[in-house]
């Protein structure tokens, strides 16, 4: 079974530009996370689909980022127009369920990540 | 505010040797506790998870034990391989039962095996 995928592995961009980041979850998975980790500090939660509906974007830093499921699969997340601040390593992760108190439940697996530089 | 912490930041080890990774956290409400492995360039992957009536659990040579009481949590690692150095991440899920679940992480310990 295929894992969560995300594109491209890196990218450069200068700041003003704008930049898509693509992510595709495990087959099935109707959650789809979005996660941020800026150099230093801890991964932090941006928002969460649940198929094509956002259940969760209190993450998001504000609205120069948008964040789309079309169709429940895949989701972009589209910079625009990128700051130097939003330089880091951006994560997605998908999961079957979204109830996490169970042993099993809410296991997210995550994608290895789009590393974003803004220059 | 919810917060994870971590100690020690890094940590250099020799091969075969033991070692335990500290957690602390302030998340209410609680749901879950969560160790993630991550390798350099890679995301994190799952080791083990624990709800607050587990306070311990295994996989391979990696233990972790939970206190829900003091809100603390360790990763023991037994035998330790130069495969193990990685970032170790401790993850504290926030939320009840049936909403959705939030995923608090901490600044991870940085883990160094060497030969």
């Amino acid at each position: 079974e295929a894992g969560v995928t995300q594109f491209p592995s890196h990218s450069v961009i200068e700041k003003g530009q704008t930049v898509t980041l693509r992510c595709d979850p495990i087959s099935g998975h109707d959650n789809l996370y979005w996660y941020r980790r800026v150099m230093g500090k801890e991964i932090k939660f941006l928002l969460h689909f649940v198929k094509e509906s956002k259940q969760d974007e209190s993450g998001m830093p504000n609205n120069r980022f948008l964040a789309e499921r079309t169709g429940g699969t895949y989701s972009t997340l589209k910079v625009q127009p990128a700051e130097l601040e939003d330089s880091g390593v951006y994560f997605c992760a998908s999961s079957q369920d979204q109830f996490g108190h169970s042993a099993r439940g809410g296991e997210q697996y995550f994608g290895p990540g789009t590393r974003l530089t803004v220059t | 505010k919810n917060q994870v912490e971590q100690s020690p930041q890094s940590l250099i080890i020799l091969e075969g040797k033991n070692c335990t990774l500290q957690c602390n956290y302030t998340v209410s409400p609680f749901s879950n506790l969560r160790w993630y492995k991550q390798d350099t360039g890679r995301g994190p992957v799952s080791l083990t998870i624990m709800t607050f009536s587990e306070n311990t659990k295994s996989n391979g040579r990696y233990t972790a034990t939970l206190d829900a009481d003091t809100k603390q949590s360790s990763l023991h690692i037994t035998a330790s391989q130069l495969s193990d150095s990685a970032s170790y991440i401790c993850v504290v899920s926030e939320g009840y039962g049936g909403a959705t679940n939030k995923l608090i992480f901490g600044t991870g310990t940085l883990l160094a095996v060497q030969p």
